[in-house]
């Protein structure tokens, strides 16, 4: 079972600070998804990567893909305290086509 | 209505109840899924169904019995819980479960407290 190790586990931030979260494996994933949970809702799909070294942009959100396909990183700028959520990574490897989810980072955007 | 629609969004229940969890799809889709989500562990994947064939049953207990009569729904039949059971329980569907990119849209989940 691959486990995908999340970080950092909370981040509570100002409006208008720029931030990183990080979601590292040992394994090899085909894809892997991005999904932001807000309170009460369920997680929504913000982006999938396929590529390795792919860079996706989504406003102010980019999400970059490693090289070995083993990581990804979502950056943040500028954050707004509507970006306030549990942002969450799956991975999906060759052999299955279901996602394995990391534990999440949990993000508080204070206006 | 659009989306995944998950009832009822709140459930309370005692030890000894039978009590099920409804998800309906409306995407057209042909993969279901349950999925567990507690406070600080990932969530957990506990049944699969692909075009009404249940393809998964990651290890959950027999208290827990999923139901799929057609690919636009799915149940979840609950009976003598646990309080350690108590989480959000998670609905979801994709596409194209043959596809390795094909995501999930998840439901609203039930949030279920067992006393």
């Amino acid at each position: 079972t691959q486990l995908l190790e999340q970080s950092p586990q909370f981040l509570s931030i100002q409006e208008g600070e720029n931030l990183t979260v990080y979601c590292n494996s040992s394994s090899v994933f085909s894809s892997l998804q991005w999904y932001r949970q807000e309170p009460g809702e369920g997680p929504v799909l913000l982006v999938t990567v396929v590529t390795g070294g792919e860079v996706k942009k989504l406003k102010r959100l980019t999400f970059q893909f490693g090289d070995a396909r083993k990581d990804s990183s979502l950056h943040i700028t500028a954050a707004q305290p509507g970006d306030t959520g549990l942002y969450l990574c799956a991975g999906v490897t060759g052999g299955s086509y279901i996602p394995t989810f990391g534990r999440g980072t949990s993000l508080i955007v204070h206006p | 209505e659009t989306g995944v629609t998950q009832t009822p969004r709140h459930l309370v229940m005692g030890m000894t109840n039978k009590k099920s969890l409804k998800c309906e799809q409306h995407l057209g889709h042909n993969a279901m899924y349950w999925y567990k989500q507690s406070a600080k562990k990932p969530l957990e994947l506990m049944f699969v169904y692909n075009f009404k064939e249940q393809t998964e049953n990651n290890s959950v207990p027999s208290r827990f019995s999923p139901e799929c009569p057609n690919s636009s729904h799915l149940f979840l039949h609950l009976h003598t819980l646990q309080p350690e059971d108590s989480a959000l329980y998670l609905c979801a569907s994709s596409q194209d479960p043959g596809r390795t990119n094909s995501p999930l849209h998840f439901g609203n989940g039930t949030r279920l407290t067992v006393t």
